[in-house]
């Protein structure tokens, strides 16, 4: 089955500790995203790669980093300096570019709960 | 920045009731996606609009894009419980796909 998988479902870290969230996919897109969902606030746009060895900072990339060795993968650490992190966080990918169907596949979403 | 607003925030209709939101895009959109996200869900494609003033039905959905390519509806005929859940619209300006807030349908039988 071609998808993206997001591990785990639900992360629980104690305050002030780093954690990387898990994004991989087998469906051959170029370009990955992570976003941020909190309730009444839609998707935040975290980090995106539109290639490998490349990313660029979405609108709240303060406290977040990344790193895209592989194509299929893209993981997102959360560092002791995002001062809320508890958040579902969501990871996609798609074929970048502005023609034909390019829609966002997404990945089932880790629930991230600091404590 | 380019912003895309979605209203309305929540929407609460009895079941057989209709339910429409509404995209409104600071600038000119090359196109529009629409996605619905379920309950403890992620979110799921369900239409893309390309060409000014393109209308696109699926079963009881009817997705509209408006003639300037700035602002697009989604309107359900005859909601069913099973339409529960967020649904956003993404517009892509550019490389970026930028995403609305989402609207929250809820239904009661």
């Amino acid at each position: 089955d071609g998808g993206i998988t997001q591990s785990p479902k639900y992360l629980f870290r104690k305050e002030g500790q780093n954690v990387t969230l898990s994004c991989e996919q087998n469906l051959n897109h170029d370009a990955m995203y992570w976003y941020r969902q909190d309730p009444g606030q839609g998707l935040r746009l975290i980090y995106y790669s539109q290639i490998v060895n490349d990313f660029q900072k979405g609108d709240i990339a303060e406290g977040y980093s990344v790193s895209r060795e592989k194509k299929e993968s893209f993981p997102l650490t959360v560092t002791s300096a995002q001062k809320n992190p508890t958040a579902f966080y969501l990871c996609a990918s798609r074929i970048p570019g502005t023609s034909g169907y390019n829609e966002q596949f997404f990945g089932p979403g880790t629930r991230l709960t600091v404590l | 920045g380019q912003q895309v607003m979605q209203i309305p925030q929540y929407q609460h209709v009895q079941e057989g009731e209709d339910f429409t939101t509404y995209c409104n895009s600071s600038t000119t959109l090359s196109n529009i996606q629409w996605y619905k996200q379920r309950p403890g869900g992620h979110p799921v494609f369900l239409i893309q609009l390309v060409k000014s003033g393109e209308v696109k039905k699926q079963k009881r959905l009817t997705f509209q894009f408006g003639e300037a390519k700035k602002n697009s509806s989604l309107h359900i005929t005859a909601t069913q419980t099973t339409d529960v859940g967020t649904y956003f619209c993404a517009g892509q300006a550019g490389t970026a796909l930028i995403f609305g807030k989402g609207t929250t349908l809820s239904v009661s039988s």
